[in-house]
């Protein structure tokens, strides 16, 4: 059973710290991971996009690593603001995933204190 | 402004009642999505589907329905067959099924059966 784990559940940090949600996954055949923000109540806002081929991404201060071999992504998000707070979750699309559906993580969520 | 719109946004039913959530796209996307979240659990694939008139079901189909007669609208039907409907429904959509495509996610629609 394809499984995507993320720990910890939830995280506080002081503003302006660097910090590095985790993501795991059990299916090493994907085609790519994507990172996602959720606020309370709301849908979900596409971050980032890894492809299999690729490492990393960056948008802003925000940077994705994808490790196939270990199983494992990390989202690193440099000097927080408060206005990062949210839950982030991180899905895979492996290569047995029927119609492209993307299996979730539980999420991180992410309180970054003023 | 080009987008996923679901409405509505906070929907109350009696049990035993059907009741259907809409979603809409204009960025002309040929596969759409509805995924279920639950707190403290990742979304799940409900339904999905690749092309208009074509749609497949996902990992907790039982007690949905739904359709897919125009390209831009994937509305979801939860039938009173649905033994624990209340949730949060998250509709998403994507250039192609073809799995090196992100996916897009539309605001959400809370559903609160009692």
């Amino acid at each position: 059973k394809q499984e995507v784990t993320q720990i910890p559940a939830a995280l506080s940090v002081p503003e302006g710290e660097n910090l590095v949600l985790n993501c795991s996954f059990t299916d090493s055949a994907i085609y790519n991971l994507q990172w996602f923000r959720q606020d309370p109540g709301k849908g979900l806002t596409s971050l980032l996009l890894i492809q299999s081929s690729q490492r990393e991404q960056t948008s802003g201060r925000l940077n994705a690593s994808l490790d196939k071999s270990s199983g494992r992504s990390t989202l690193y998000i440099a000097a927080s603001q408060p206005g990062d707070s949210a839950t982030y979750l991180c899905a895979q699309r492996g290569v047995k995933n029927q119609g492209g559906k993307l299996i979730f993580g539980q999420g991180t969520e992410l309180s970054v204190k003023p | 402004d080009g987008g996923i719109t679901q409405s509505p946004k906070y929907l109350f039913r009696k049990e035993g009642q059907n009741v259907t959530l809409s979603c809409e796209q204009n960025l002309n996307h040929d596969a759409m999505y509805w995924y279920r979240q639950d707190p403290g659990q990742g979304l799940r694939l409900i339904y999905y589907s690749q092309i208009v008139n074509d749609f497949q079901k996902g990992d907790i189909a039982e007690g949905y329905s739904v359709s897919r007669e125009k390209k831009e609208s994937f509305p979801l039907t939860v039938t009173s067959a649905q033994k624990n409907p209340t949730a949060f429904y998250l509709c998403a959509s994507s250039i192609s099924s073809r799995p090196t495509y992100e996916q897009y996610f539309g605001p959400g629609t809370r559903l609160t059966v009692t």
